[in-house]
């Protein structure tokens, strides 16, 4: 199946400051690529989409000055948890349609933990 | 509003056993369908795809599409303990989002 790579695996960070999560596609073009988040033990909760050379596509509820999403190319995305906070630590994870359209992959996802 | 639902579990079965998922949806006009498996801490993997009713078999995998029902299935023939995971349902109509069911807890007891 088609690769996803995500970046890091981990983080840990200090409350009030920023991270930026990478979603690479790396044997395909990704048009469109997805940024979810899943609490322990809870279901995927998609958070945006994010499509190339256009701006992202936030689901309700998402605060989109807080998760900064940048699609610049047709195989990288990027997702920037700004002001970091406590309740922002969870697992996100991205994903991306294959080269046909058919499929999603998942990239390996970062925990994230702010203290 | 396009649901997909699943049995939240935990299912469990013994070693060597079939375990049967099951998986709903909502939306008629869904198109292709898929199962997830994902272990705890790691992101969901891709591990059945089926697009037309009846059965689709890949290894210990069978996958069952019934869309007059709106009903998925996702049979695990010999289970084994390293099945043990969450299994997720997801469904796609072309060219919209891909919804997740919840997922089911799958246990395989050695």
């Amino acid at each position: 199946g088609a690769v996803v790579s995500q970046h890091p695996s981990w983080v840990i960070c200090k409350s009030g400051t920023s991270v930026k999560i990478e979603c690479r596609s790396l044997d395909f073009q990704a048009t469109t690529m997805f940024w979810y988040r899943q609490f322990p033990k809870q279901s995927l909760m998609l958070m945006a989409t994010s499509n190339e050379g256009s701006k992202a596509t936030y689901e309700q509820g998402v605060e989109k000055d807080k998760f900064l999403i940048n699609h610049a190319s047709l195989t990288l995305s990027t997702l920037t948890v700004t002001s970091a906070h406590p309740e922002d630590s969870s697992f996100y994870i991205c994903s991306a349609r294959d080269g046909v359209g058919e499929k999603l992959f998942f990239g390996s996802g970062t925990q994230l933990s702010v203290l | 509003q396009k649901e997909v639902e699943q049995n939240s579990g935990p299912l469990s079965v013994p070693e060597g056993a079939i375990a049967s998922l099951n998986c709903t949806y909502s939306d008629r006009g869904s198109q292709s369908f898929f199962w997830y498996r994902q272990y705890s801490g790691k992101s969901p993997e891709l591990i059945m795809s089926i697009y037309s009713n009846g059965d689709k078999e890949d290894g210990r995998f069978t996958a069952q599409l019934n869309k007059a029902s709106q009903y998925v299935s996702l049979l695990i023939r010999d289970s084994q303990p390293s099945d043990s995971a969450t299994y997720l349902c997801a469904v796609n109509n072309y060219g919209q989002n891909f919804v997740f069911g919840p997922g089911t807890r799958l246990s395989v007891l050695p």
